[in-house]
């Protein structure tokens, strides 16, 4: 079964960092890019950054740029995000997705998400 | 504000048809890249429910289909049943963004 299963999320205070990860079973993870997508308390999805197979290819959204950091390893089958100098902004559930085609692709499947609450 | 403009809600009684929109511009949609969609049920991560436009993943009833025009597209949903409460999200790519991931801002379905 092709699984996604996150964790590292809590609470953090302002200014704070915290590592994400995303644990891959199920697939042949070094062939597929993957993304982080986060969805705030009542809110929409919003994507944050993706990564190619080989790391070769980075990406981020611009109100998550020069502060988070996406990178994986593919021998652990793993995804992480670092992210530092957290706002409270930056509050929402996090998920990790597969990238169905190295082009215009589809996300599929989602992890169960991991919750980040930057407060004081 | 989201690259992708859907409407805030949408209902229908079971068994109804309804449908869901998906406007964009000629840096995503209009530009030729294609549409995905998205259901999340109450307290779920969401779930790929359409891609490429009109495709459904194994699994997903015919009841959900897709389809694209120009700078939109819409998601339409027949036989309206209570288990399709949830919110709907569609997705594609944007050119002006370096070709990054945007999403549509995401429409909650009721069934009355």
């Amino acid at each position: 079964e092709v699984q996604l299963v996150e964790s590292g999320g809590g609470l953090v205070k302002p200014g704070g960092s915290l590592r994400l990860s995303c644990a891959a079973s199920g697939f042949t993870f070094s062939s597929y890019s993957m993304n982080w997508v986060r969805q705030a308390p009542g809110k929409g999805l919003e994507w944050v950054s993706s990564i190619s197979s080989s790391s070769s290819y980075i990406y981020y959204a611009d109100s998550v740029k020069g502060r988070f950091t996406i990178s994986r390893d593919n021998a652990k089958n793993s995804l992480y995000l670092q992210m530092n100098s957290l706002r409270a902004e930056d509050t929402a559930v996090y998920y990790c997705a597969r990238d169905a085609t190295s082009y215009n692709g589809w996300f599929d499947p989602w992890g169960q998400g991991t919750l980040v609450t930057v407060s004081s | 504000q989201s690259v992708l403009t859907q409407p805030p809600s949408v209902s229908g009684a079971p068994g109804q048809r309804v449908t869901i929109s998906c406007t964009g511009s000629s840096s995503n949609i209009g530009a030729g890249y294609d549409v995905h969609w998205y259901q999340q049920l109450p307290g779920t991560a969401p779930k790929l429910l359409i891609y490429g436009n009109s495709n459904r993943p194994s699994g997903v009833p015919d009841r959900f289909s897709g389809s694209k025009s120009g700078t939109s597209a819409s998601l339409a949903i027949t036989g309206l049943q209570a288990e399709d409460e949830a919110d709907y999200y569609c997705q594609s790519y944007d050119s002006s963004l370096s070709g990054r991931a945007v999403f549509g801002g995401g429409t909650k379905l009721t069934v009355l």
